[in-house]
């Protein structure tokens, strides 16, 4: 069964502290790893896809790397307005399994 | 970028009656589609997963006569929630992808409350 694990569940940061958060997952055949911002109330909005082992991408202040066993989105210098809560999830065939996310907070 | 829109954005009905909400990709067209509930604090459940012009195929446990999901076309989707009760009351995300490997857009999600 595919497992996906996020770290830590929740992360408080000050504004321009960068700090990185981290997706364990365990899948047979991992066919993408993806990362999305969800705001409250709102549906979750795509950040990067990840197809293999070493690629990287980044998009603005966030970075996300994929190893054989997790990603790590990494948040350089983040503005208050990057508080939301980050979901990662992995596609083996179909579907995506998702994590439960790491809600993240930044103050000015 | 891809734009996945649902309406309505909210809904409240009564007890025993049945709401749709409906899916659409805006400028894409998506070969699968994908229902999720969201319950406050936790994380998407998928609810079932449709392909256009078939069945849909519903996870465990979601019962395919309560949340009745249409595929029309290759841009919209449906779902019906038949004779809702409160327990029903949740956030509705679809999401749209584009081939097997493609990424997966969500929409805005639906909130619906059952009085």
């Amino acid at each position: 069964e595919d497992q996906v694990t996020q770290s830590p569940e929740a992360l408080r940061l000050q504004e321009g502290e960068s700090s990185s958060l981290n997706c364990s997952y365990t899948v047979s055949g991992l066919r993408g790893l993806f990362w999305y911002r969800q705001d409250p109330g709102k549906g979750p909005e795509f950040l990067f896809t990840l197809y293999s082992a070493g690629e990287e991408k980044e998009k603005e202040r966030l970075k996300a790397t994929l190893t054989k066993k997790e990603s790590f989105l990494h948040i350089t210098a983040p503005k208050p307005e990057d508080s939301a809560t980050y979901l990662c999830a992995v596609q083996a065939y179909s579907t995506l399994t998702f994590g439960k996310g790491t809600m993240l907070l930044v103050s000015p | 970028g891809a734009v996945v829109s649902q309406h309505p954005s909210w809904v409240i009905c009564k007890s025993g009656t049945s709401v749709k909400i409906e899916c659409r990709s805006l400028d894409f067209q998506a070969t699968t589609m994908f229902w999720y509930r969201q319950f406050p604090k936790q994380s998407l459940m998928l609810m079932a997963t449709s392909n256009e012009g078939s069945k849909a195929t519903y996870e465990q446990g979601v019962e395919k006569d309560k949340f009745l999901i249409n595929h029309a076309s290759l841009t919209l989707s449906t779902l019906t929630v038949t004779s809702a009760h409160p327990e029903d009351s949740s956030f509705y995300i679809c999401s749209a992808r584009v081939g097997l490997r493609g990424e997966q857009y969500f929409g805005p999600g639906t909130r619906l409350t059952v009085t």
